[in-house]
């Protein structure tokens, strides 16, 4: 089974203030993703890398960015926080193409911006 | 943008019975998944699907790309299969990229 972890797994961020969202996995996987989950929206995807060095935009980049300096980790970043960014926070792995693929997620973190 | 409507929103279902959740998406796609959400947890795959039908256990799910509709169909429900059940098209091949539905709760009574 694909382990997917991430950290921390809540946390309290002030407006202005800088927030970095962490995720491992263990999978040799190329692909990594992250998404928010909010109510009414349900998951939107953030930002995505194809592997080591490469971020991609998502649907809503706006206000986050990513990095991936490795296989094995991908970072979320929030340079100024702002209170609509509290959400619940996801990262998924997983390679593209064949029939079986599919993405296994991280338990995701609870982000408050007060 | 793309767009993924699921219905019912919710669902409510007595042990042993079936259910039947639907889902429709505005755009091509080459790949439907299912995933299963229990309430404040993490997302689990259920079923990869990029056209026809695929069976696991007591789920079985249609994928009927060009009429741009799937489904998924629980039989004999359980009370652990509640929560909230989430279908993802993937827009293009071999991106990985999934356009989310918001769900469909699912509450399987004794």
């Amino acid at each position: 089974e694909a382990a997917v972890t991430q950290s921390p797994r809540n946390k309290v961020a002030v407006t202005g203030g800088k927030v970095t969202l962490s995720c491992n996995q263990t999978n040799n996987h190329n692909n990594m993703y992250w998404y928010r989950q909010d109510t009414g929206h349900g998951l939107r995807l953030i930002h995505y890398s194809y592997g080591a060095g490469s971020t991609e935009k998502g649907d809503i980049p706006d206000g986050y960015k990513a990095s991936r300096p490795s296989q094995e980790n991908f970072s979320l970043i929030l340079e100024l926080a702002t209170p609509s960014q509290t959400s619940v926070y996801f990262c998924a792995s997983g390679d593209a193409g064949g029939a079986g693929d599919t993405q296994y997620f991280g338990p995701g973190t609870r982000l408050l911006v007060l | 943008g793309q767009q993924v409507q699921q219905s019912p929103a919710s669902l409510v279902l007595q042990e042993g019975e079936n259910a039947e959740l639907q889902c429709n998406f505005s755009s091509t796609a080459t790949r439907l998944q299912w995933f299963y959400q229990r309430p404040g947890g993490s997302l689990v795959s259920l079923l990869s699907n990029p056209s026809g039908t695929k069976h696991t256990g007591r789920l079985t799910s249609t994928t009927v790309t060009k009429e741009r509709r799937g489904s998924l169909h629980i039989s004999s429900s359980q009370i652990t299969d509640s929560g909230t059940y989430l279908c993802a098209m993937e827009p293009g091949a071999n991106t990985g990229k999934l356009t989310f539905g918001h769900g469909t709760i699912l509450r399987v009574h004794p």
